[in-house]
């Protein structure tokens, strides 16, 4: 049984300030990570796909990857209170049809 | 550029109804295709996946079914709703290595 385990939270922080979330996969054998954002009552969209150990940076958002300790993170700097967000980590294998296991999410509330 | 449309936006229907909700992605071809379920305050459980026309598998043993007549066309279908069937229903494409987009959702409440 593949898993992806995220903290549900929520995970308050104050505007400015950066905001770290974390995902722990069980399948050594991933390849693939994904972040989504989620929005209350949307549907989720991809903010970050890597692929290969250490930091992929885009804008504000940091995705960090650790196979070795199958772990991935996203940091999101300069946290705004449009960032208020379900962020979802999502993790496929190599091989198969890709599919990946999704993270149940972890709420994040950015506060003025 | 890639576009995925999902109707209907929300849907109200009685237990013992009918369903049909379609996806249609434009902008490329040959997409795998997902029709996922998400229900209130849990995960994304995936129903039914398709890598061509015809092909369908399915995830979840439930009364659900799922059909691609066009390649880049996805219907998701039940011949008689039940209540634990209410969610919210996402269609979703990828390429065969990459992330998922998905489609704006479809809110159903079976009643």
């Amino acid at each position: 049984q593949k898993e992806v385990e995220q903290n549900s939270g929520p995970l308050s922080v104050p505007e400015g300030a950066i905001a770290s979330l974390n995902c722990t996969y069980s399948d050594r054998g991933s390849q693939s990570f994904f972040w989504y954002r989620q929005y209350s009552g949307k549907s989720p969209e991809l903010i970050m796909s890597i692929y290969s150990n250490g930091d992929k940076e885009d804008g504000r958002f940091t995705a960090q990857l650790n196979k070795a300790s199958q772990y991935v993170s996203l940091l999101i700097r300069d946290s705004q209170p449009s960032d208020s967000a379900t962020y979802l980590c999502a993790v496929a294998a190599s091989g198969g049809s890709y599919i990946p296991t999704f993270g149940r999410g972890t709420s994040l509330i950015v506060h003025p | 550029s890639q576009t995925i449309h999902q109707w209907p936006a929300t849907l109200v229907q009685p237990v013992g109804s009918p369903l049909s909700l379609e996806c249609t992605v434009e902008g490329t071809s040959n997409p795998n295709l997902y029709w996922y379920r998400q229900a209130a305050g849990r995960g994304l459980q995936l129903l039914f996946y398709s890598v061509g026309i015809g092909q369908i598998s399915s995830e979840v043993p439930q009364n659900l079914s799922a059909s691609r007549p066009q390649d880049r066309q996805f219907i998701l279908s039940s011949k008689k709703l039940l209540l634990s069937d209410s969610g919210f229903y996402l269609c979703a494409w990828s390429r065969q290595i990459g992330g998922y987009t998905f489609g704006s959702g479809t809110r159903l409440t079976v009643v």
